[in-house]
């Protein structure tokens, strides 16, 4: 049973320019969360999602980033007009089926905005 | 609102000695605890989780966890450490029908042999 899936590993962005990072969660899992982490803290919650809803937006930024989790597809997380202090590592994970409450994290995707 | 305290940041242990990881959260019903182990690079791995029932919690890799609701605390222990333990440990918790995980800021342990 794969894990928690990300794509890219490693972005690099200029500024202004946009960023989609990609999440396909645990067979079986419905619910997604998006979190971010900046260098040396810990991990900051974004955004909860279930299939094409978003249950939960209340760390993301007013501005520029959005999410969405389509019915068919990975979960996207899109940052529009990058600025330097975007870069950070995003860790997407998911829960649902037979562990409810605990996720499962993916590897992540390291952002680096020149 | 739920927040978690992780009082040291960096904290270096001889080979072979016990391990402590501090971890005090605030939360006014009881929470659902985890701890995550990060190495360099790498995503997060549960290392073992507190739900109910027994306070004294067992994971994987030989750590385990005690939940004292009186100190507000979840402790995460090992009595022998390896090299390999060398990582970024995060406690976190979650509210019941709340699902975001609030982390702590991390304690990075260091090996010395």
């Amino acid at each position: 049973n794969a894990g928690v899936m990300q794509n890219p590993r490693h972005l690099v962005r200029r500024r202004g320019q946009e960023a989609r990072l990609r999440c396909s969660p645990m067979k079986g899992h419905s619910h997604v969360y998006w979190y971010r982490q900046l260098p040396e803290e810990g991990l900051k919650f974004m955004v909860y999602l279930q299939k094409e809803n978003i249950i939960d937006e209340s760390g993301m930024p007013k501005e520029r980033f959005s999410a969405e989790f389509p019915k068919e597809g990975p979960s996207i997380l899109r940052i529009q007009q990058v600025v330097r202090g975007d870069s950070a590592a995003y860790f997407c994970a998911s829960s649902g089926g037979s562990s409810y409450n605990e996720q499962f994290f993916g590897p992540g995707t390291r952002l680096t905005v020149l | 609102a739920q927040s978690v305290t992780q009082p040291d940041i960096h904290i270096t242990v001889s080979e072979g000695a016990s391990l402590e990881l501090r971890c005090n959260y605030s939360y006014g019903a009881t929470p659902y605890l985890f701890w995550y182990v990060q190495s360099p690079g790498q995503g997060l791995q549960l290392l073992l989780k507190y739900f109910s029932g027994d306070t004294l919690v067992q994971g994987i890799k030989g750590f385990e966890a005690e939940f004292k609701r009186s100190q507000s605390s979840f402790n995460l222990r090992k009595p022998s450490v390896h090299w390999s333990d060398a990582a970024e440990y995060f406690c976190a918790v979650v509210s019941s029908g709340n699902e975001k995980l609030t982390f702590g800021t991390g304690t990075r342990l260091t090996i010395i042999p």
